[in-house]
């Protein structure tokens, strides 16, 4: 049972425009949720987090918007550069500050100059 | 500081092995978590140490197994290798102030 998903497997923006990363939980036992960043050949890089409190967190280009509601969140970044191509992952916990993470399965994100 | 570091890199083994993976923690975190990531997925929890104790299991049989020394590095042991141990084994540090785990590089384990 997948309770994380990202239901696309890929993605291409063009540089310099908005790229929209989405992901949909199932557990509503989820408090806090992540992105994270992976270069092939390297461990997952943290990129930005949301508690479950807000529904907006903002870190230079990247911003996390929550609907609990939903059970969706999504990840902006604008403008896209071209070393943002990598794959991205949603990660999600329950019991705020317990770093058990539930991942999705990804999204390949490739920035085209 | 000093980030998180796995060893070995890459390591074949064959069916019914058994094999040690070791990671290092970052300076300052006492909580190490240890993911399995197989081709095309994202990283599944095996589970996590905190101060030397087992600290919660994801869904992986008793043949995978662990530990946590006094300054705080830990080892993933898997024994009776199967092929689909195959994967990439991620440990992740974190510490009780900071939420987010960060993650070494990864040893790739190839069960032949």
């Amino acid at each position: 049972d997948q309770q994380v998903k990202q239901n696309s497997p890929s993605l291409s923006v063009q540089e310099g425009r908005i790229s929209i990363l989405n992901c949909d939980y199932t557990n509503s036992m989820f408090d806090y949720f992540l992105w994270y960043k992976k270069y092939p050949a390297e461990g997952p890089t943290f990129l930005i987090s949301i508690s479950s409190i807000k529904d907006k967190n903002e870190d230079g280009r990247f911003t996390v918007f929550l609907n609990k509601s939903a059970k969706h969140l999504s990840l902006h970044i604008v403008p896209s550069q071209p070393g943002d191509s990598a794959v991205y992952f949603c990660a999600a916990s329950a019991n705020f500050g317990n770093e058990k993470l539930t991942f999705g399965t990804g999204t390949r994100l490739t920035i085209i100059p | 500081e000093t980030g998180v570091t796995q060893s070995p890199t890459h390591l074949i083994k064959t069916r019914g092995q058994q094999v040690t993976l070791r990671c290092s923690s970052q300076s300052g975190h006492n909580t190490v978590s240890w993911y399995q990531q197989a081709l095309g997925q994202g990283p599944q929890f095996i589970f996590q140490y905190y101060r030397e104790e087992e600290n919660g299991r994801g869904n992986f049989p008793p043949r995978f197994s662990g530990l946590q020394f006094p300054n705080y590095s830990s080892e993933l042991n898997v024994n009776a290798l199967e092929l689909d141990d195959s994967a990439l084994y991620l440990c992740a540090s974190s510490s009780t102030m900071n939420t987010e785990a960060f993650f070494g590089q990864g040893t790739r384990l190839t069960v032949v």
